[in-house]
């Protein structure tokens, strides 16, 4: 079974700033990794799909990179919206999601 | 637009059985899986397996398997998924989402496991 492990737990920023995410596989996933953003009381939302793919509506200051085991999501300018959990997920046979880092306003 | 809309808040006492249903619409059912995710409060979520929403095979995750089972049916463009013999550790938000890396998602459907 794949471990995804992600840091930091938690990132306290402020609006504008740059905000980088990791997340390691415990083993290769390729570049099956996913980035999904979730707010309290809503479901997942899909950021980045196969490391570096932007989702349908997503925007620009979003960004994924990595392959492998190592895997980074960076938001480039923080807007209000942003501050949330950030979970990532990989698909490889099987499919399971990282803890979670919670991006909190500074 | 697409859509999946889930089935109602379910209360259930412990090794009682639950389904949820998960109606799609604005795309072609059978091309694409739907996937069945749990969260328990305060937890990240938890992958319960997919179905193909084509031929209908199955995958589970360790976790669930043998107390779960997902079906579908396509002339509905509805997906269901049972869970058997809840515990009260089923207690969770129940979520279904689409496509080969899940990207659109239901609401999800609150399943509450008490006596």
């Amino acid at each position: 079974e794949i471990v995804l492990t992600q840091s930091p737990d938690t990132l306290s920023l402020s609006p504008g700033e740059r905000a980088t995410l990791s997340c390691r596989a415990s083993q290769s996933v390729s570049s099956y990794l996913a980035w999904l953003q979730q707010k309290p009381g809503q479901p997942p939302r899909l950021l980045i799909y196969d490391a570096s793919n932007r989702a349908t509506g997503i925007p620009a200051r979003f960004s994924g990179s990595g392959s492998g085991t190592d895997f980074t999501l960076t938001i480039s300018s923080l807007e209000p919206e942003d501050f949330a959990l950030y979970y990532c997920l990989h698909r490889t046979n099987s499919y399971s999601f990282g803890q979670g880092t919670k991006l909190e306003i500074k | 637009q697409v859509q999946l809309v889930q089935s109602g808040a379910e209360v259930k006492k412990p090794g009682a059985s639950v389904m949820i249903s998960c109606r799609t619409s604005g795309y072609t059912f059978t091309n694409y899986a739907i996937h069945w995710v749990r969260q328990a409060p305060g937890q990240r979520p938890e992958w319960m397996g997919w179905i193909n929403g084509g031929k209908g095979d199955t995958k589970y995750s360790q976790n669930v398997q043998g107390r779960v089972t997902f079906t579908r049916d396509t002339s509905a463009s509805t997906a269901y998924m049972e869970l058997r013999g809840l515990r009260y550790e089923d207690t969770a938000v129940y979520y279904c989402a689409r496509g080969t890396t899940p990207d659109v998602w239901g609401k999800g459907t609150t399943v509450t496991v008490s006596s």
